[in-house]
């Protein structure tokens, strides 16, 4: 498979409920990215990792966790998270080097928090 | 942060050429500058990128001026399926502002 996989594409949870976003990135980059899109918004970064380490948190609350055990898989781990928390979940990824700023994007989950 | 301004909306008919234009004043001497399309309920897709000048590949052309203060993203003969969100970004791996999408440009190609 190739490109940056999601999984699941559809989620939806309640507000007491514990789930994980997967992503995996098979394009050999060694960044990766969270994003939320919130319907008619703009994107917004949510986290990066930069060689497994997190390099940025976007001010996010604490009820988002993500983790990336290596450079091909990023999870958005997620607990007790509220109805305006429903929106498009996007990874991405990219190699980080001078000149080359392209990032790939999965084809995101949808969450909706019911 | 390298604050980008395009138009919030752009309408065209099917065949025209479509530039969008993209204000960056403040782009510092190391940025790039990206342009991503987005469809609904999809993650944005790379079209184009550039440093200074023109740079053409087989889906845009961008055009920068010697200020680098603006650049524009030129779609020819534009088709129903070229209907999407356009984004204009600008920034390098120091300053990280490539991560960051602004409001973008709605596209909609009319029949």
């Amino acid at each position: 498979e190739t490109g940056v996989t999601q999984t699941p594409r559809h989620l939806v949870m309640g507000m007491t409920n514990k789930k994980s976003l997967k992503c995996e990135q098979h394009l050999g980059h060694n960044a990766m990215y969270w994003y939320k899109q919130s319907a008619k918004k703009p994107l917004e970064l949510m986290f990066v990792y930069n060689f497994k380490e997190q390099t940025e948190n976007n001010s996010v609350p604490s009820r988002f966790s993500p983790e990336c055990p290596n450079s091909s898989h990023l999870f958005l781990h997620l607990h007790t998270l509220q109805p305006e928390d429903s929106a498009l979940y996007l990874c991405a990824s990219s190699h980080l080097r001078q000149g080359t700023y392209e990032q790939y994007f999965g084809p995101g989950t949808r969450l909706t928090v019911t | 942060l390298a604050k980008t301004t395009q138009p919030i909306s752009m309408d065209s008919y099917e065949g025209q050429e479509v530039n969008i234009t993209c204000s960056h004043n403040n782009i510092a001497t190391n940025d790039y500058i990206t342009w991503y399309q987005q469809f609904p309920s999809q993650g944005p897709r790379f079209i184009i990128q550039g440093y200074k000048t023109k740079v053409t590949n087989e889906v845009a052309s961008l055009f920068i001026p010697a200020d680098r203060k603006s650049s524009t993203l030129s779609l020819p003969r534009v088709s129903l399926s070229d209907t999407a969100v356009y984004y204009c970004l600008v920034g390098d791996d120091n300053t990280g502002n490539q991560f960051y999408f602004g409001t973008g440009t709605s596209l909609t190609v009319i029949p």
